[in-house]
Formats: structure tokens, sequence, C-alpha cells
């Protein structure tokens, strides 16, 4: 399974957007790229997913580029309500392993 | 129903105590996981679950002891544990294991104290 690594933390202010890029270098034709978010003493909950080019739904996008080593999760215009862990994780098709990385601890600030 | 329900939510047990811990499902999802999770760590895989099978045990202590009774149920039975096992157990579930999309949806968790 491909190893992320992502930035320990970021702060942000309340109505900007916020990239947080993930580093895949292993990833491998099969797997699919995929992010969650964590608040404390909760179970994680999907965002979202995507394999390559940009993928969006109503709470996130999802940028890839052509190479595949890298990936961003955008949140648009985050609230207070947004400050959480935010995990990416490279999903093998064919494997049944979940690796989750380290994930980056997003602290939103009024 | 998008819901994994997780017992009890806290459990505190002795090392010599054996305790299970429950999951449940009702999405029709053919999936089912444990993981464990540390303060200010990410989830660990322990088990993995498709079609009621047991398909990945990622090296986990016989102390730990999966059983999937059917397709909506996961228990996680625990004997003689350390105080080192004192973590959040969360269970998810999917549709399928070993597919590229794989949303997995994730209970609340059991904050598990081992004294």
């Amino acid at each position: 399974l491909a190893k992320t690594t992502q930035p320990i933390s970021m702060d942000s202010y309340e109505g900007q957007e916020v990239n947080i890029t993930c580093s895949h270098n292993n990833i491998a034709t099969n797997d699919y790229i995929t992010w969650y978010q964590q608040f404390p003493s909760q179970g994680p909950r999907f965002i979202i997913q995507g394999y390559k080019t940009k993928v969006t739904n109503e709470v996130a996008s999802l940028f890839i580029p052509a190479d595949r080593k890298s990936s961003t999760l955008s949140l648009p215009r985050v609230s207070l309500s947004d400050t959480a862990v935010y995990y990416c994780l490279v999903v093998n098709t064919g494997g049944f392993k979940t690796i989750f990385g380290a994930g980056t601890r997003l602290f939103v600030k009024a | 129903d998008t819901e994994v329900t997780q017992t009890p939510k806290h459990l505190v047990m002795g090392m010599t105590n054996k305790k299970s811990l429950k999951c449940e499902q009702h999405m029709g999802h053919r999936a089912m996981y444990w993981y464990k999770q540390k303060a200010k760590k990410p989830p660990e895989l322990m088990f993995v679950y498709s079609y009621e099978k047991l398909s990945i045990n990622e090296s986990v202590p016989s102390r730990f002891s999966p059983e999937c009774p059917n397709s909506s149920l996961l228990n996680l039975h625990l004997h003689a544990l350390q105080p080192e096992d004192s973590a959040l157990y969360l269970c998810a579930s999917s549709q399928l294991a070993g597919v590229g999309y794989n949303e997995q949806f994730f209970g609340p968790g059991t904050r598990l104290t081992v004294l």
C-alpha cells in the first residue's frame, strides 16, 4: 500500500478556502485516494474519494494531478465547525487493507 | 438508515475480565471492520470481515477475538487485556471490501479502559 504524507497541522480563518495536500509517491494503478474527517471522540467520516483529475461534492473538492503522486483536498469557506483532523488514505482495489495516514489537524479561528 | 451503532460507549475492565464489544449496521453492507485508535493517533486496522468471513487479521494478539455472527453484526471479544490496550475501538462497515470505491461508515466507538 502506498504511504501518505500530509502536513501535521494547519490554521485558517472562518470564510477562507483551505487546501490540504497529501503526497503518495508510490501510488499504484489500482489505488483510489480517499479523505476522511474526524472530530474528537467520534468515528471518522468519509468526505470524498477520487481516482484522477477533479472530484467535487457538496462539502469538498479533490484535485489529483495526472501523475497521481499527490492530491489536494479543498474545503471552501471553512467555518469553526470544520476544526477537525483530516486523513488522507490510499485505498487499493483488490486489497482489504485500509491504512490511515498521520492526519492533518485543521484549526479554524474566528 | 446510514448508521453504525456500537455498544457500550464506555467500558472499564480489569486485566482478568472477559467482555465483548458489539457493532451493528443495517445498511446491507457486506464488509465490516475493527479499528483501534490511541489518543492523537490515526485509527489502526485490526480485522476485516468480508461476507462474514475473516479476511484480514493485522497480527492482532489473541486476547482480541472477533466474531461476525451475521452480515449485520460484528463482535469483538476481549480477554486478559493489558493496560496498553486502553483505546477507542471503532467499528466500520462498507458495501464491499477489496474494491476501489470504498466508503466506510464508522460508528462512534467504544472507549475502553483496562485497569
